[in-house]
């Protein structure tokens, strides 16, 4: 078994400011991924990192970067903090690509 | 329109008694996931499918590719049932991101 951890659990940040989410896994999965929850809605995919060195654009990419600083670490940059940012973000990963996902317990971001 | 459907928005169960939850795909779906959001909003991983039937305790599921469809049956609800179910595919041709529906809203009443 393995676990997905998310600093922090809740953030608040000002518009306009840069923030960091980050996201460590220690299944040993290959893939991770970072989404964005809505209220009372489906999640969408923002990046995903195949492997170790790679990073490719999900369908939400506009306003944020990603890193993959490590097999176990993904971060996601929220690169300008708008107000209707107000979402939960989830990461999760899998053993490969292509695989079950599992996910983390999620970052709640609160623009003021 | 939405690549995954989700049927019904929202659901009010009896203790006890059994129902069913419905994805519909408009893409060609070759994996799907199905998730319990907690009311702490944890996703809880239950069912990993490729066409075919799965089943776990009071829970079975179900993937027809051709049909363009997954169900979740739920049989004898219990409290702890309640939270909000996701389906999640898997497009072949589109790597490895999950296209979510909007959920499923459960709540088992005593």
């Amino acid at each position: 078994g393995g676990i997905i951890t998310q600093t922090p659990k809740f953030l608040i940040g000002q518009e306009g400011q840069k923030l960091t989410l980050k996201c460590q896994q220690n299944f040993n999965h290959d893939t991770m991924y970072w989404y964005r929850q809505d209220s009372g809605k489906g999640l969408r995919l923002i990046y995903y990192s195949i492997t170790e060195n790679d990073l490719q654009k999900g369908d939400l990419s506009e306003g944020y970067d990603a890193s993959r600083e490590k097999k176990s670490s993904f971060s996601l940059t929220v690169t300008s903090a708008q107000k209707n940012e107000m979402a939960v973000f989830l990461c999760a990963s899998s053993i490969q690509f292509y695989a079950e996902q599992f996910f983390g317990p999620g970052t709640r971001l609160t623009v003021l | 329109g939405d690549k995954v459907k989700q049927s019904p928005s929202a659901l009010s169960l009896q203790e006890g008694t059994n129902s069913a939850l419905r994805c519909n795909f408009s893409i060609a779906a070759t994996t799907v996931q199905w998730f319990l959001q907690n009311p702490r909003g944890s996703l809880i991983n239950l069912f990993y499918l490729v066409p075919g039937t799965k089943e776990n305790g009071r829970l079975k599921s179900a993937f027809d590719s051709k049909e363009s469809y997954s169900t979740l049956h739920i049989r004898d609800a219990q409290l702890e049932d309640s939270g909000t179910y996701f389906c999640a595919a898997e497009e072949g041709n589109a790597g490895a991101k999950l296209t979510f529906g909007g959920g499923t809203r459960l709540t088992v009443r005593p």
